[in-house]
């Protein structure tokens, strides 16, 4: 399983575009990229995952490279309730069920 | 929108007693999980079901894990003799795919807050 690494914490303020890169160096051809999402003493959430290029839902956007060494997850115009743990997850979709965790990203939005 | 449930949110226990966590996944889910966070530390994988049998685990999960799929519904992780390091939150997980599929997603509950004194 592809290592990965991200900042340990991000502060920002509400209404701004937040950012956060995951580098993941030795990501594997059938490897996906998964963010998670994590507030205190709840379980985490699915964001968003994708392979390559990018993607969009309703909650965030994900930028892929195309050498796929890095990714970066895009929360647009952020608000006081998106302070949570980020997680950047990599993993090959056909081998295993388990989910890996980080240490994640934890971001504070401030008023 | 459908979710997984857990009970109880706490449970404080002693140390060397049994407990047994549950959890109801979402109904038409088939692949249930079980994770582990303690205080302040990165959630860890700790067993995966499938089909009323062990699919992966950890090196965490050790004998005095198991888990069970009762009556259809419920999801349990027991732990048979707990030590004081098995103080954390533990998340239930499930999902609909299988890990393979174009998008895999697990969803998880709320979690258990275990306290072993």
């Amino acid at each position: 399983l592809a290592k990965t690494t991200q900042p340990i914490s991000m502060d920002s303020y509400e209404g701004q575009e937040v950012n956060i890169t995951c580098s993941h160096n030795n990501i594997a051809t059938n490897d996906y990229i998964t963010w998670y999402q994590q507030f205190p003493s709840q379980g985490p959430r699915f964001i968003i995952q994708g392979y390559k290029t990018k993607v969009t839902n309703e909650v965030a956007s994900l930028f892929i490279p195309a050498d796929r060494k890095s990714s970066t997850l895009s929360l647009p115009r952020v608000s006081l309730s998106d302070t949570a743990v980020y997680y950047c997850l990599v993993g090959d979709n056909d081998s295993s069920y388990k989910l890996i965790f980080g240490s994640g990203t934890r971001l504070l939005v401030r008023p | 929108e459908p979710e997984v449930t857990q009970t109880p949110s706490h449970q404080v226990t002693q140390m060397g007693q049994e407990v047994i966590l549950r959890c109801v996944p979402i109904s038409n889910h088939l692949y249930f999980y079980w994770y582990r966070q303690i205080l302040g530390q990165k959630v860890e994988f700790l067993v995966s079901f499938y089909n009323n049998e062990i699919s992966e685990k950890s090196e965490i999960f050790d004998d005095q894990f198991s888990v069970e799929r009762p009556d259809g519904s419920n999801f349990t992780l027991k732990i048979r003799s707990t030590k004081l390091e098995d103080s954390a939150m533990y998340f239930c997980a499930s999902s609909e795919s299988l890990a393979g599929d174009d998008l895999y997603e697990q969803y998880f509950g709320p979690g258990t807050r275990l306290t072993v004194t």
